[in-house]
């Protein structure tokens, strides 16, 4: 199994500029979320799925979309980027009932 | 909303050094876990609690529910010990995390 992968690891985008942030599993878990980590803050929940089709806001949702079209992927844009969206993004991933949750490796993003 | 607090910030220990982290939390939970970020930045998960103690190798958890608390402990610090270690409490569908306490474990 690969795990969760995230692509790119790293990105440079200009204000105003879109993109999406791929992540995929392949272990089958219902459980999807994304995170930013910023510097002196925890982990910070953007938005999460509990299944395909279903989507719902975390914490900082402001600036972000996702979509859930399979259990495997769940992709994050970034419509019109910020610079306050500079951070480094985690997508992780969980089964339901299983509290372990398996994190891809990060993609560095920033925003000038 | 649950927050989540962690000390210390940062810790520097000598190589063979028993390390304490703590990890204290607002309101009722139903799990807290332990995390691993190295500095290549991947995050591992080390420890689920919901009550109690677990250990594995020369780490251990504990965790008291009454006081909303939780201890990481590393027996006999190595340097590849060396990492951020994040406390994370569960809180109905989601997680929040504390800011992590940098440990650095010279030889």
């Amino acid at each position: 199994n690969a795990g969760v992968t995230q692509t790119p690891k790293f990105q440079v985008l200009k204000t105003g500029q879109s993109m999406t942030l791929q992540c995929a599993q392949d272990m089958n878990h219902e459980y999807m979320s994304w995170y930013r980590q910023d510097p002196g803050m925890g982990l910070r929940l953007i938005h999460y799925s509990v299944g395909a089709g279903i989507t719902d806001q975390g914490e900082v949702p402001n600036g972000y979309n996702v979509s859930r079209s399979t259990t495997e992927d769940f992709p994050l844009r970034l419509l019109s980027a910020a610079p306050s969206q500079t951070s480094v993004y985690f997508c992780a991933s969980r089964t339901s009932g299983v509290e372990t949750q398996y994190f891809g490796p990060g993609t560095r993003l920033l925003v000038l | 909303k649950n927050e989540v607090e962690q000390s210390p910030q940062n810790l520097t220990a000598q190589e063979g050094e028993f390390i304490t982290i703590n990890c204290s939390y607002s309101v009722g939970i139903s799990a807290l876990h332990w995390l691993q970020q190295h500095p290549g930045g991947g995050i591992v998960s080390l420890f689920m609690l919901s009550s109690g103690k677990k250990k594995h190798g020369r780490l251990i958890a504990t965790i008291n529910i009454q006081e909303k608390h939780s201890s990481l402990h590393i027996t006999a610090s190595h340097p590849r010990d060396s990492a951020v270690y994040i406390c994370a409490v569960r809180y109905g569908n989601k997680l929040v995390f504390g800011a992590g306490t940098i440990l650095r474990v010279k030889s």
